[in-house]
């Protein structure tokens, strides 16, 4: 009974590098979420996918960052060009349906470090 | 907007008493709310959601909440803490039907249980 997989826990980039973070779901779910973790901060939104679709970006900056979750494989959060203040723990959740009351189960996060 | 205040950084509570946990929202329509606790360099785990109901929601691993709604409050409890719950306690508020899955989080309350 698997739950929210992240991979990598641990990243390390160099300013103007990529850093691509990947989330599977937990068996049968088929909503995902991202979060992002500042030191010492609660949780921000960022995106919400379903199946090939982004359903809610409003969270994300509007340069640099994009996510995906394909019809097959895991869900990517994609930062190109970090810079030093993206250094967080980007967190993933999933719910099995779209209501509003559904249960949010995350992931132990990817923590991203830029140098 | 809808927003989230834990007034508390951080509670201390000797082993074998009583442990509240403050949470008020601000929201224009019904809440539904909801509490996370995180252990170090881990993901969140879900403790308990009130959707509609009964105002006293029990949850994991003997904690409870209970809505109030004249207060606008939703205050985590437990009767007896253990050296255990030492971690980081999340409130959470969706505002249906335009909150989407979004999830609103405080800041956090650290919790303290001495043995």
């Amino acid at each position: 009974n698997a739950g929210v997989m992240q991979n990598p826990r641990h990243l390390v980039r160099r300013r103007g590098q990529e850093a691509r973070l990947r989330c599977s779901p937990m068996k049968g779910h088929s909503h995902v979420y991202w979060y992002r973790q500042l030191p010492e901060e609660g949780l921000k939104f960022m995106v919400y996918l379903q199946k090939e679709n982004i359903i809610d970006e409003s969270g994300m900056p509007k340069e640099r960052f994009s996510a995906e979750f394909p019809k097959e494989g895991p869900s990517i959060l994609r930062i190109q060009q970090v810079v030093r203040g993206d250094s967080a723990a980007y967190f993933c959740a999933s719910s099995l349906d779209r209501g509003v009351e559904e249960t949010q189960y995350f992931g132990p996060g990817t923590r991203l470090l830029v140098l | 907007a809808q927003s989230v205040a834990q007034p508390e950084d951080q509670v201390n509570v000797a082993e074998g008493n009583p442990l509240t946990v403050k949470c008020t929202y601000s929201v224009s329509g019904n809440p539904y709310l909801f509490w996370y606790v995180q252990y170090p360099n881990r993901g969140l785990q879900f403790l308990l959601k009130y959707i509609t109901g009964d105002n006293l929601v029990k949850g994991s691993y003997g904690f409870e909440a209970e809505f109030n709604k004249s207060q606008t409050s939703f205050h985590l409890k437990k009767p007896s803490a253990l050296v255990s719950d030492s971690a980081l306690y999340f409130c959470a508020v969706i505002e249906p039907p335009g909150g989407y899955n979004k999830l609103i989080f405080g800041a956090g309350t650290r919790l303290a249980v001495h043995p």
